[in-house]
């Protein structure tokens, strides 16, 4: 298996235009869940998936973050409207129950 | 709810030097309980883990052992090496939820 799959791996946008990151979970994993890692608030859940149903999104920091899982493979990240604050490294990893957690490499989104 | 905590860093040590770094977990129920490290640039990856009390996690000379008494997990290593210069995580996934929590991180600097 190749791993959890990002995609972009780097994402420069201007302030007010919408971000969307993407994520492929590892075959038969039935735990998504989304992170965000900044150096002042380190590493945050932003929301999980079982089974592509979300669990949890309490880490969603506002409205303007969404998240949706359509199928087991893909799950993607949006933010509309994108601001400079949200700037900060955004990883996807995938998990069995109760298991590891493997990540993805990332994708380092810049707010302009 | 469940929670991590572990000490804050940065830890900078000479090389052969021993290493403790320390985390305590607040969870219901029994979670696996997971150490995770982080090199410059890349995501997360599994160091260890342990799923039940008294069970020792080990992997390349780093050990910790979950401790249900004191409920610790305190990451350990004998020697260490300036390529383990890293960011280590401790992390627990569990309960009724399978939420995957990790603490603050802590930045370990070996110098030759």
């Amino acid at each position: 298996d190749a791993g959890v799959i990002q995609s972009p791996r780097h994402e420069v946008t201007e302030m007010g235009q919408e971000v969307t990151l993407r994520c492929k979970p590892i075959s038969g994993h039935d735990y998504l869940f989304w992170y965000r890692q900044t150096m002042m608030r380190g590493l945050e859940l932003l929301i999980y998936f079982n089974n592509n149903v979300p669990i949890d999104d309490s880490g969603m920091p506002e409205d303007r973050f969404s998240a949706k899982m359509p199928n087991a493979s893909f799950s993607t990240l949006k933010i509309q409207p994108s601001e400079p604050r949200d700037s900060a490294v955004y990883f996807c990893a995938s998990s069995l129950a109760r298991s590891e957690a493997f990540f993805g490499q990332g994708t380092r989104l810049t707010v302009v | 709810g469940n929670s991590v905590t572990q000490m804050e860093g940065p830890v900078t040590l000479s090389e052969e030097a021993f290493l403790t770094i320390n985390c305590t977990y607040t969870a219901t129920g029994y979670p696996s309980l997971f150490w995770y490290v982080q090199y410059p640039g890349e995501g997360l990856q599994l160091l260890l883990k342990a799923t039940k009390a008294d069970d020792k996690g080990s992997n390349k000379g780093f050990e910790a052992t979950y401790r249900k008494e004191t409920t610790s997990f305190h990451l350990e290593k004998g020697s260490v090496q300036v390529s383990d210069s890293a960011v280590y995580f401790c992390a627990l996934s569990g309960g009724a939820t399978n939420k995957l929590i990790f603490g603050t991180g802590t930045l370990l600097a070996v110098q030759p």
